[in-house]
């Protein structure tokens, strides 16, 4: 299976700062095709998962332009530019590589 | 409005069975690959099973093989989980999800599972 590591655990974020969270896996996620099959998602308190940022870089419908992902291979990041207090929550990266697609463990974010 | 709703969880004692059943609404059903995950309390994200568009393909986690079945009816848009031999680390919220990881990414809002004696 592949094995996936984010950094940090958790962090705290003054309003309009940037954050920035790191995956990586244990094997790569590239394909042929020149995709990174790599996923962000948020998951606020109460809620179910959201799509961030899929194949690696690609913002999800409706997702603010002050999110974006990068990387290949096998380390990405994924970045805001200036938190803003309804970006709280659990952010999850998640390989879609091969199955059994695995999830990393959780970055909690949150807003001082 | 594109929607994905769960139902058909609860209690049940360690051996025993459940079905979820997952319908879906504002969107062609048959066009999708469709996916369960399952969040443990206070845990993280674990991928569960997968289908095919027309049901002729399915996948699953090994913690699951064998007691778990996947299936779904696309004339009525509803994406099924048979639950067998339910243990107790199966107690989780299960989430019906759309083209999970792609661009058409869409989650439910989740069934509760406990197993508990």
């Amino acid at each position: 299976d592949i094995v996936m590591t984010q950094s940090p655990f958790s962090l705290a974020v003054t309003p309009g700062e940037p954050a920035s969270i790191s995956c990586k896996s244990s094997q790569s996620l590239l394909r042929s095709n020149g995709r990174n099959y790599l996923a962000w998602y948020l998951q606020k308190p109460g809620q179910s998962p959201q799509l961030l940022i899929y194949v690696g870089s690609n913002r999800a419908s409706g997702v603010p332009d002050r999110f974006s992902g990068s990387g290949a291979g096998t380390d990405f990041t994924l970045k805001i530019s200036r938190v803003e207090a309804e970006d709280a929550g659990v952010y999850y990266c998640l390989q879609g590589q091969q199955t059994p697609f695995t999830f990393g463990q959780g970055t909690k974010l949150e807003i001082k | 409005e594109e929607q994905l709703v769960e139902s058909g969880g609860g209690l049940v004692q360690p051996g025993g069975s459940l079905r979820l059943s997952c319908v879906a609404s504002g969107f062609t059903f048959s066009n999708y690959w469709m996916h369960w995950v399952r969040q443990g309390p206070g845990q993280g994200l674990v991928w569960v099973s997968h289908i095919q568009r027309d049901g002729s393909f399915t996948d699953y986690a090994d913690s699951v093989k064998g007691r778990f079945t996947i299936s779904r009816d696309n004339a009525k848009s509803t994406l099924y989980l048979q639950m067998n031999s339910l243990r107790v680390e199966d107690s989780a919220i299960y989430y019906c999800v759309r083209d999970l990881w792609g661009r058409e990414d869409h989650w439910g809002q989740g069934t509760l599972v406990t197993v508990s004696s």
